[in-house]
This record gives C-alpha cells, structure tokens and sequence, in this order.
C-alpha cells in the first residue's frame, strides 16, 4: 500500500517568505507526527495530532511555526517569515494510534528539504 | 521530560554481534520503546518495539531490563548494508500530552 508522502521533496525560499509543507498519512491511521532534522543532527520532535487535533503545540519553534490537519488525513506546517535557521528536512510520520501501547509504530515520509537563502 | 542517551558512534565488523544501548529516564509508563534505522536521505524505518524483556523479530532483538530505564538493540552478524544510524524512540507523558523523544542517534559503521 502506500507510505506516506511529502511534498514538496525540495523547496529553496527566500528569507522572510512563508512556506507551507504538506503530509499525507498512511489512510486510516489516526496519529500524525512532524520532525525537524537540521544537517547532521537528530530528530526533533515538533507536534502530533490525534485526528485533527494537536494537543500540545509546545514542541513548535516559534511563533512563525503553525500546523492543522483537516478530515483526520492531510497536514500542512506552516513557517512564516522563513529565517536561515529553519533550514532542516521536515519529516512528517503517522501510526495507527497515537504512543501508549503497541500501535504506534511510526512510519516516516521521505522528508521536505528546506533551504532558506 | 524523557532524556534519551546513545552512544554517538560504532564501528564494527561483518559477521559480528552488534549491540546500542539507549538510556531513556522518565519513560511513561504505558509507553512502548522503539528502535528505528535511517540512511542518508530517507526517513527513519521501524525495526523493532517493545514494552518489558526481550523481544525479537527477524532482524533484531530488543532487551528491556524490568525498570525500563534503558534499552538495548542487538544485531546479530551485521553486513555492510546495516551501516546506518540507529536511533531509539520513547513517547514522554507530560502534562497528559505526549512528547516524542528521539535518542540522540548512533552512526553505525559496518567495516569489511
């Protein structure tokens, strides 16, 4: 079956620009994660959805950062005002349920490449 | 919140017995621990989860010691194609939300 997917696999934007960064889970699964992997480091971890909501939103960057998810499927992340810093492969992931017992094993999409110039 | 230790990087030989060690404190409770293998470019892929014990599948085998505080993935006679990073995942209960808290990874080199 399908994995989940990314779009776009690339994007170069200007300083100050918005960008929006698309995911589309895994149908049927109920939990969505986005990542942030800047060159050479780990996974952060920046927001999970429950169906269509995000119960904490504490994990974003900054105030430029927004996320939704609509109809329990597609989520966008949205940067505002794009700065050099938020260039990182954004990772987008869903698993049948969200953590707690063994449903929730995360599958990855193959990531959006930011570069801010 | 969870703080998740790995050992930074591995090197190893073809054939050997690979093991990564994870230390995860304040793991929640009802929270499983997963293991998960990235190469350059891709997303992470799921190799391996479990609660308590050992656990094993047709890659790998996961020992959770009974306090849960750490973890420990083993790869039996590891090739060249296992050169990879290897990161442990646990989920935080904080506030009764999650946080999901990738280990600080470990580069696996596999040498001939």
């Amino acid at each position: 079956g399908a994995g989940v997917s990314q779009s776009p696999s690339n994007k170069v934007t200007e300083k100050g620009k918005d960008v929006e960064l698309r995911c589309d889970p895994i149908s049927g699964h109920t939990a969505l994660y986005w990542y942030r992997q800047s060159l050479g480091q780990g996974l952060e971890f920046l927001i999970y959805f429950q169906g269509n909501s995000a119960p904490d939103k504490s994990g974003l960057p900054s105030d430029r950062f927004s996320a939704e998810r609509t109809g329990g499927s597609v989520s966008t992340l949205t940067i505002q005002r794009t700065q050099q810093e938020d260039s990182a492969v954004y990772l987008c992931a869903s698993s049948l349920e969200v953590a707690g017992g063994p449903y929730n094993e995360q599958f990855f999409g193959p990531g959006t490449r930011l570069t801010v110039l | 919140l969870a703080k998740t230790t790995q050992p930074i990087s591995m090197d190893s030989y073809e054939g050997q017995e690979v093991n990564i060690t994870c230390s995860h404190n304040n793991i929640a409770t009802n929270d499983y621990i997963t293991w998960y293998q990235q190469f350059p470019s891709q997303g992470p892929r799921f190799i391996i989860q479990g609660y308590k014990t050992k656990v094993t599948n047709e890659v790998a085998s996961l020992f959770i010691p009974a306090d849960r505080k750490s973890s420990t993935l083993s790869l039996p006679r590891v090739s060249l194609s296992d050169t990879a990073v290897y990161y442990c995942l646990v989920g935080d209960m904080y506030s009764g939300t999650y946080k999901y808290i990738f280990g600080t990874g470990t580069r696996l080199k596999v040498l001939a």
